[in-house]
């Protein structure tokens, strides 16, 4: 059971623009900033957003995230096809890196 | 250009030891700190422990601490995840990652990450 709570699934169209949530605690999102990971089928975690809602070098402006209190939420504008993939949250907790149990997006 | 490459994958008894390895390249390998994140067959990310290959201090998570060993060598630019006993639950893919650019403490975002090791133990 995860410390970060995610949705496990979410879906949408071509073109639609999807939500994803990530609910913590006073000790992880409440007290650290949040970073965003998408996960393609076997492949490694990429950085999608960080510290937020700042996107790495690379990363297309579709993807948008945000956090207010104990939440964050990851924003996809525009689905395509490719976003079809596990999306995880992540905070730092005390003393170590905490991850949600991820969601997986279905492009319909 | 910043790359973490990993040793191959590995198939493995319960009871036998095994080190995996990551090999930074194309930075200060001991300026930043290295993690390491298991995730079992068709599950989640699970935060492991780090490293900082300048000093060799590490941390584990409590959930575990005292299940395996992280190590790293600067001389050769590379961390190291072992076990001593293997058990079937140790089936996963493991991966390394490092912090961003410019993010020097262990809580800066991981941003690098290596290909994954995949680590199968099976009678």
């Amino acid at each position: 059971q995860s410390v970060l709570t995610q949705p496990p699934s979410a879906s949408g169209t071509p073109g639609q623009r999807v939500t994803i949530s990530c609910s913590g605690s006073s000790s992880n999102i409440g007290s650290n900033t949040v970073n965003w990971y998408q996960q393609l089928p076997g492949t490694a975690p990429k950085l999608l957003i960080y510290s937020n809602n700042q996107r790495p070098s690379g990363v297309p402006d579709r993807f948008s995230g945000s956090k207010s209190g104990t939440s964050a939420s990851l924003a996809i504008s525009g689905l395509q096809s490719e976003d079809e993939a596990d999306y995880y949250c992540a905070a730092w907790d005390d003393s170590s890196w905490m991850f949600g149990g991820g969601t997986k997006l279905t492009v319909l | 250009e910043v790359q973490l490459v990993q040793s191959g994958a590995e198939v493995k008894k319960p009871g036998e030891s095994l080190k995996i390895s990551c090999k930074g390249s194309g930075y200060s390998f001991t300026s930043y700190w290295i993690g390491w994140v298991r995730q079992m067959p068709g599950k989640g990310l699970e935060w492991m422990g780090i490293i900082y290959p300048g000093d060799s201090d590490t941390r584990y998570s409590p959930s575990f601490q005292g299940q395996v060993t992280i190590s790293a060598d600067k001389s050769i630019s590379t961390a190291y995840l072992q076990w001593s006993s293997l058990k079937a639950s140790d089936t996963a893919m493991y991966y390394c990652a490092r912090p961003l650019d410019h993010y020097y403490d262990r809580r800066g975002p991981p941003g690098y990450w290596g290909q994954g090791t995949l680590v199968t133990v099976s009678s």
